[in-house]
């Protein structure tokens, strides 16, 4: 297994471009969500998802959209890069409709807008 | 990420002594508690997690203590390790959403 998949690692964009952070997961997990993370803040929830085609906002959306074909993939899109989302983007995901269950992240994106 | 540390509060503790780590938690309708631990430029691993009819739960070299009067938790880990040192954070929710916490940076001495 293994386990959460995220990629790139790195990324570097320019204002006002576009592109999409990839996450897959290989245990058959019905729910996964995407984090920031930025220095002195705690993990933030972007989106979420309890099944293939439902998704759901979390604390802070704005500027990002999610969608859920499958049980395996949870892409994270970003329309329209700004400065204010360089950040550190984790995936999760858990077996059932999170509710305590152990999150599994993946190893995280590090994106810088310019 | 690798800047995960930064601007956090840091815990140093001796090798080989007790840690203490703290978290105050603001929902008082949260149902579920987690503490997780993150190593520089690593994902989040989760250690250990305790329900809110709970006030204490142990696992293999942590504890963790649930005082819900004062919205507090607090992750005890035994006979820490250099191995330990990381970023912990706590995290309080409910039906599928978790909030977390900034997070503590513990520093082991050798």
């Amino acid at each position: 297994n293994a386990g959460v998949t995220q990629t790139p690692k790195f990324q570097v964009l320019k204002t006002g471009q576009s592109m999409t952070l990839q996450c897959a997961q290989d245990m058959n997990h019905e729910y996964m969500s995407w984090y920031r993370q930025d220095p002195g803040m705690g993990l933030r929830l972007i989106h979420y998802s309890v099944g293939a085609g439902i998704t759901d906002q979390g604390e802070v959306p704005n500027g990002y959209n999610v969608s859920r074909s499958t049980t395996e993939d949870f892409p994270l899109r970003l329309l329209s890069a700004a400065p204010s989302q360089t950040s550190v983007y984790f995936c999760a995901s858990s077996p059932l409709a999170y509710r305590g269950e152990e999150l599994f992240f993946g190893s995280g994106t590090q994106l810088s807008v310019l | 990420g690798e800047n995960v540390g930064l601007h956090l509060p840091t815990l140093s503790v001796q090798e080989g002594d007790n840690s203490i780590i703290n978290c105050a938690y603001s929902n008082s309708a949260s149902d579920y508690f987690i503490w997780y631990k993150q190593e520089s430029g690593k994902g989040p691993q989760f250690i250990i997690d305790i329900r809110s009819n709970m006030d204490k739960r142990q696992g293999q070299r942590v504890t963790v203590l649930l005082n819900k009067t004062v919205k507090h938790l607090s992750l005890q880990i035994a006979a820490t390790q250099p191995g330990d040192s990381a970023v912990y954070f706590c995290g309080s929710g409910g039906y599928q959403k978790v909030t977390f916490g900034i997070g503590t940076k513990l520093q082991v001495i050798p």
